[in-house]
């Protein structure tokens, strides 16, 4: 079955750029969204189809996708961006089954 | 603005069959596609099915293929979720959300499956 593959930790101090990354097979061929979990809350969606910010995200966050790896990039992190991100896409067989990568905690400290 | 408010959680026996209901409000139900995702405890985020907006098409994930189905009204802007053969693997927090990219989630509702 399709994967998607995320570092389990990234840690940073307040002001440093943080970037979290996502590898699979099919990212050449499809959208990486990426969402942010804090702690007992649902998932809030920061970038969708690559590198496009809903309203009401900050701009310290955006992503890339390059190849087989997709990048959410948090510059200047603040003591707040501290949560689980996950990646998320299709799988490109056809079959539009959704997967997450496992997620990367982040901490800013 | 978007909601999604989720319902039938609970505990339940190994074997047994749940329910849960995802009340949608604040957009156009029927033009969208909807997604049911779920959290075991302290896991990451798994996705376990996705209904187009007219309800035709449907995709399961492995895990959970020939026990659960997805299904929604859209006279109601409601979206379904049959589990049936639960087993304890699939206690979890169960999201609904919107659209391909799961752009609005809602709140959860705790499914426990323990004996």
């Amino acid at each position: 079955s399709y994967e998607l593959t995320q570092p389990p930790s990234v840690s940073v101090s307040p002001g440093q750029t943080a970037r979290i990354t996502c590898s699979g097979d099919a990212l050449p061929k499809k959208y990486a969204y990426w969402y942010q979990q804090k702690s007992g809350q649902a998932p809030v969606l920061v970038i969708y189809e690559d590198s496009k910010r809903p309203s009401g995200i900050p701009e310290r966050f955006s992503g890339s996708s390059s190849g087989t790896m997709a990048t959410l990039t948090i510059s200047g992190a603040q003591v707040e961006d501290e949560a689980d991100y996950y990646c998320y896409s299709t799988d490109s067989s056809g079959n539009h089954r959704g997967v997450f990568g496992g997620g990367t905690k982040l901490t800013v400290l | 603005q978007v909601q999604l408010v989720e319902s039938g959680g609970g505990v339940v026996q190994p074997g047994r069959s749940l329910r849960l209901s995802c009340a949608a409000s604040g957009f156009t139900f029927s033009s969208y596609g909807m997604h049911w995702v779920r959290q075991a405890p302290g896991k990451g985020l798994e996705w376990v099915a996705v209904i187009s907006y007219d309800g035709s098409n449907k995709y399961y994930a492995d895990s959970v293929k020939g026990r659960f189905t997805i299904s929604r009204d859209n006279s109601k802007n409601t979206l379904y979720l049959q589990m049936n053969s639960l087993r304890a693997e699939d206690t979890a927090v169960y999201y609904c959300a919107k659209d391909k990219g799961l752009f609005h989630w809602g709140q959860g509702t705790l499914v426990t499956v323990s004996s």
